[in-house]
């Protein structure tokens, strides 16, 4: 079975602080996703990396980065943490279109 | 641009009944579309697939789906649910400019009633 884990599930973060949010895959997926969970407002694309080095921004790049140096390794960035990055994370890796998702990283900032 | 709309935000069905959960997609060729299922506090966990070939599909936990091209729709059916169903559901279909990038509806959250 595809595992998707992400560092943490809860985080609480003070606002201006640099958050690191990490997701790993272990099936040698050569795309990546993170998304942001709001309620009514679904899943938002933030970044994905379709290759070690290589990133595209989604539809709500603003106020995130991205890194991925292994293949197996996809780090989410908020370089200044906003109260309105406050949110539900999402990571995923895919294969032939279908996404594996990982728990989740519940983030609030104060 | 793609779109994804599931119309209800909120369904709420008695243990044992049937379910249709809705979902209408914008796109000009022949879509790759998805359910996907959140528990609370939950990741996303895929229910069905249809790529191509019998429009009606049969996923886990005893949900199927029937794709209609002429109606641009993609709903989800159960013939009887069980309390454990309850969840939030979207529908998803494949970005057409590739990447193998989803499009997510907004949800649809079902409640069961005992």
């Amino acid at each position: 079975d595809v595992k998707v884990t992400q560092s943490s599930r809860y985080l609480v973060k003070r606002t201006g602080e640099k958050v690191f949010l990490e997701c790993v895959q272990d099936m040698d997926h050569e795309n990546m996703f993170w998304y942001r969970q709001d309620p009514g407002l679904g899943l938002r694309l933030i970044y994905f990396s379709y290759d070690v080095k290589m990133k595209e921004k989604g539809d709500i790049p603003e106020g995130y980065s991205v890194s991925r140096e292994k293949k197996e390794r996809f780090s989410l960035i908020l370089e200044s943490a906003s109260t309105n990055q406050t949110s539900m994370y999402l990571c995923a890796s895919s294969y032939w279109n279908e996404q594996f998702f990982g728990p989740g990283t519940r983030l609030t900032v104060l | 641009a793609q779109s994804v709309t599931q119309p209800d935000i909120h369904i709420t069905v008695s243990e044992g009944a049937s379910l249709e959960l809705r979902c209408n997609y914008s796109y000009g060729a022949t879509p790759y579309l998805f359910w996907y299922v959140q528990s609370p506090g939950q990741g996303l966990q895929l229910l069905l697939k249809y790529f191509s070939g019998d429009t009606l599909v049969q996923g886990i936990k005893g949900f199927e789906a029937e794709f209609k091209r002429s109606q641009s729709s993609f709903n989800l059916r159960k013939p009887s649910v069980h309390w454990s169903d309850a969840a939030e559901y979207f529908c998803a279909v494949v970005d057409e400019q590739g990447a193998q990038k989803l499009v997510f509806g907004q949800g649809t959250r079902l409640t069961i009633n005992p």
